[in-house]
């Protein structure tokens, strides 16, 4: 399984832009690049995924480097909602019974804690 | 609304008590999957259904069993529960297995095995 690596937490103040950091080195060219949340006491929830362009939508911006090793989740103005482990994930191929399929293997994940 | 039901949220239950957690999804999924979640190990893949009447082991399979007969359904059995199955368990669903599709996870149960 492709790897990711995300530092184990992050601070940040009410409505002042985050910026959380992903490196995946070891990214394939089919891999996509998934962000995940979870909220204390609830399931994952997804948050935005992109495979080599950037991407916006209504939660966050996906930032992804050109050569597609690291890419950055950025929450525009963060709130106390968004107080979350927030998982990096790249949905790489798996095979079964002739029929690939994308597996999400999730890590550690980052931690961010949001400061009224 | 878009919704992955599992049920129960919350039960205790005793070592070689058979118990079934299920899960169901309103969205016409095609891919199913349960995961569990220790503290320090993360979301493990327990299963996965790619459709009805196909299923696969996860990561940690071993302790549980599914079926698929329907394809809004995909209980997780615990034939003979120990304590180390002591978890949280998430049931999870896209529209297909492929990459680009978002995942949709229940609300979690939590199990207690004494």
């Amino acid at each position: 399984d492709a790897k990711t690596t995300q530092p184990n937490s992050m601070e940040s103040n009410e409505e002042e832009p985050v910026h959380l950091p992903c490196n995946h080195s070891t990214i394939s060219g089919t891999d996509y690049i998934h962000w995940y949340r979870q909220l204390p006491s609830q399931g994952p929830e997804y948050v935005i995924h992109g495979l080599t362009s950037n991407v916006n939508n209504r939660m966050a911006s996906l930032a992804i480097a050109e050569d597609r090793k690291s890419s950055t989740l950025i929450l525009h103005r963060a709130t106390l909602r968004d107080a979350a482990v927030y998982y990096c994930i790249l949905r790489d191929r798996q095979t079964a019974g002739g029929t690939s399929y994308g597996k999400l293997t999730f890590g550690q994940g980052t931690i961010l804690t949001v400061h009224p | 609304e878009a919704q992955v039901t599992q049920n129960p949220r919350y039960l205790i239950t005793v070592t070689g008590k058979k118990l079934t957690v299920t899960c169901s999804q309103n969205m016409n999924h095609e891919y199913m999957s349960w995961y569990r979640q220790d503290p320090g190990l993360g979301l493990r893949q327990i299963y996965y259904s790619m459709n009805v009447e196909v299923t696969d082991k996860g990561d940690v399979p071993e302790g549980y069993k599914v079926s698929r007969k329907e394809k809004r359904n995909f209980p997780l059995i615990l034939e003979s529960p120990s304590p180390n199955q002591t978890s949280l368990y998430f049931c999870a669903s896209s529209l297909t297995g492929m990459f680009g599709n978002t995942i949709y996870f229940g609300e979690g149960s939590w199990l207690t095995v004494v």
